[in-house]
């Protein structure tokens, strides 16, 4: 079955650590997407990319970094400059004007 | 700026209830509006896309409609079930600027009594 892959389901860091959340999709979709979500905030854009080897930030990119050296792999780094990492971290894909298709989830904290 | 709201932010029903969810958008220039489904510590399903020039879609016993000039979207849950109760959110895709960009609302969160 398609679909798209997080892993970790959950993740824990100590402060000041790095940690990277992996994101895999056999879709064959162009797009893909990292978005964090908090309680009460709906979700918010971090980074996406509409091919590979090239990404945009988007609304809140700052202390996170990712890459796109494959089609099918969208790593997120959580680095130690961003202030408040512990949330729910969603990946997404999409091709043309199709559905944006989500995967589970990682869920990080960070103490 | 595109904004997008949704209210009620929740909503609690009995079981076997007609339900309508609203989704309002502030820009009319939009390619489509997608309605998800998300369940507790999981992520985003999609339930229905509309395209900017559809009025609506139906998948069982859910129909979305969509009004651009009004800015307006409703999700309509007909004779609605326990298992249906889960966070309800709406994305707008806009034509202008980065286009892939997609819009959330905050979501509705549907708890149906049994």
């Amino acid at each position: 079955d398609g679909g798209i892959t997080q892993s970790p389901k959950y993740l824990f860091r100590k402060e000041g650590q790095n940690v990277t959340l992996s994101c895999e999709q056999n879709l064959n979709h162009d797009a893909m997407y990292w978005y964090r979500q908090d309680p009460g905030q709906g979700l918010r854009l971090i980074y996406y990319s509409q091919i590979v080897n090239d990404f945009q930030k988007g609304d809140i990119a700052e202390g996170y970094s990712v890459s796109r050296e494959k089609k099918e792999s969208f790593p997120l780094t959580v680095t130690s400059a961003q202030k408040n990492p512990t949330a729910f971290y969603l990946c997404a894909s999409m091709e043309g004007n199709s559905p944006l298709h989500f995967g589970n989830g990682t869920r990080l904290t960070v103490t | 700026k595109q904004e997008v709201t949704q209210i009620p932010a929740a909503l609690s029903v009995p079981e076997g209830e007609n339900l309508v969810l609203n989704c309002s958008f502030t820009d009319s220039a939009i390619y489509n509006l997608q309605w998800f489904r998300q369940d507790p510590g999981k992520g985003l399903t999609s339930l229905l896309l509309i395209q900017s020039s559809q009025r609506e879609q139906t998948s069982g016993r859910l129909n979305a409609s969509l009004d651009k000039s009004s800015g307006r979207s409703t999700l309509y849950i007909a004779a609605s079930q326990p298992g249906d109760s889960a966070t309800y959110l709406c994305a707008v895709r806009p034509t202008g600027g980065a286009t892939n960009k997609l819009i959330f609302g905050t979501g509705t969160l549907l708890a149906v009594q049994p």
